[in-house]
């Protein structure tokens, strides 16, 4: 099983929202990450998680807020975000020893 | 600067027709490469190579790496128009990942 879910599938949030997007593996991987990905572009990094604690945070705005509460749960809280903050946001996991990273469906989040 | 470049950026072809897509980085502590497709939605894994000359093969995709020179190939045999889709490289480090732009094939029947 290579299945990283994610939820939802679609979110459409206004600027003064609060909403987070969820992210499980079942797949006993030990780091998990948050990317976003705009139209044409490559997946760019937000955070990681490893062994349930953030080891990077790519210089993302506070109004993304991560968060790890077990080994197969990953979420993003949002607050006060901005329509340029409008993508498709993509939760992965990896196999830390084969090194292997698989993604999730996305969220695909639309900011007004 | 940790840095993948993939090429050519877009590629056209018809069906049946084999192509050739290359990925070279410029990746400190690099420990693997790793090959995705993407079509609408997220990226699917196709490939991890961790060592030289050694080829990752899958039906009609294969892929090898080579550590001396710093780049991996993906290639595709006897294309449909299935494989139309945008490849993804990128070099990992342990805990990061450095994705090239990526190479957008369309396979026309």
């Amino acid at each position: 099983d290579t299945e990283v879910t994610q939820t939802p599938k679609h979110l459409v949030m206004g600027m003064t929202n609060k909403k987070s997007l969820k992210c499980e593996q079942h797949m006993g991987h030990r780091a998990m990450y948050w990317y976003k990905q705009k139209a044409k572009k490559p997946p760019e990094l937000m955070f990681v998680y490893s062994y349930e604690k953030l080891s990077i945070n790519e210089s993302v705005p506070s109004r993304f807020s991560p968060e790890c509460p077990n080994s197969s749960l990953l979420n993003l809280h949002l607050h006060a975000l901005q329509p340029e903050d409008s993508a498709l946001y993509l939760c992965a996991s990896r196999n830390v020893v084969l090194n292997e990273q698989f993604f999730g469906p996305g969220t695909r989040l639309t900011v007004l | 600067e940790d840095k993948v470049v993939q090429s050519p950026l877009s590629l056209v072809v018809h069906e049946g027709d084999t192509v050739t897509l290359n990925c070279s980085y410029e990746v400190t502590n690099f420990r693997s490469l790793l090959w995705y497709k993407q079509e609408k939605k997220a990226p699917t894994f196709l490939f991890m190579l961790t060592s030289s000359g050694i080829e990752k093969k899958s039906g009609r995709l294969s892929s090898i790496l080579d550590k001396k020179e710093l780049f991996s190939i993906l290639n595709i045999t006897a294309t449909q128009t299935g494989d139309s889709a945008i490849y993804l490289c990128a070099g990992n480090t342990g805990n990061q990942f450095y994705f090239g732009t990526g190479t957008s094939l369309t396979v026309i029947p």
